[in-house]
């Protein structure tokens, strides 16, 4: 079965600098990639997603990732952070062509934005 | 906004208790998620029904029960419900059934006292 890991529990950035949010999943091939983003009391957002094809992705709030196949990782990267992108991040991994199988999420990672 | 609706946004409950849990999918999506947010599981599937049926379970209790409607609606039944239930029940919603990306609604957060 597919599993995400998100090593980061908790990570600060000060504005303006760069974020790197890390993903690694476990599947035995090319699976469906997502990451998600949940400010409180909301639901979750999907920045952006990976299904086949260029392996950098472009998503939502100038966010992108990346996909590694050799190092099972799907990090997330943004160049400038903004005080607005302080929230929960959640990646998560689906099976290519299966029905009957849902999206596997991580565990999050909360970012915090110092000024 | 993701287009789910989820009602209600917040609910009160003794253990022993049972609950239900509504949600409208985005207009056009067939399959909707049910998912359980608990600070120390996370992010879990419970299940998952495409068009009114039953498609996938996951970490699913026998005290728990779903379905969904002619309308494509949702409810989520939680009976004999103890203090662990306590915890952020998310509907998703999406197109299909393989994976298409999923659209959350806000949640309904659900406290057993």
């Amino acid at each position: 079965a597919q599993s995400v890991t998100q090593p980061d529990i908790h990570i600060t950035v000060s504005e303006g600098a760069s974020l790197e949010l890390r993903c690694n999943y476990s599947y035995g091939a090319t699976p469906y990639l997502f990451w998600y983003v949940q400010s409180p009391g909301q639901g979750l957002q999907l920045l952006l997603k990976y299904f086949s094809g260029d392996t950098l992705v472009q998503g939502i709030k100038g966010f992108e990732a990346e996909f590694k196949r050799s190092q099972s990782s799907f990090n997330l990267r943004k160049p400038s952070v903004h005080w607005s992108d302080a929230a929960e991040y959640f990646c998560a991994v689906g099976v290519p062509n299966q029905a009957g199988t849902a999206l596997i999420f991580g565990k999050g990672t909360t970012l915090s934005v110092s000024s | 906004d993701s287009g789910v609706t989820q009602t209600p946004k917040h609910l009160i409950t003794a253990t022993g208790q049972r609950v239900t849990l509504r949600c409208s999918p985005r207009s056009g999506d067939l399959s909707v998620y049910w998912y359980q947010q608990s600070l120390d599981q996370g992010l879990q599937f419970l299940i998952q029904y495409y068009n009114g049926e039953e498609r996938a379970k996951g970490n699913i209790l026998e005290r728990f029960s779903a379905q969904q409607f002619p309308d494509l609606h949702s409810e989520l039944n939680l009976s004999s419900l103890e203090l662990g239930d306590s915890a952020l029940y998310f509907c998703a919603s999406s197109v299909g059934v393989g994976n298409s990306p999923l659209h959350f609604g806000n949640g309904t957060r659900l406290t057993v006292t």
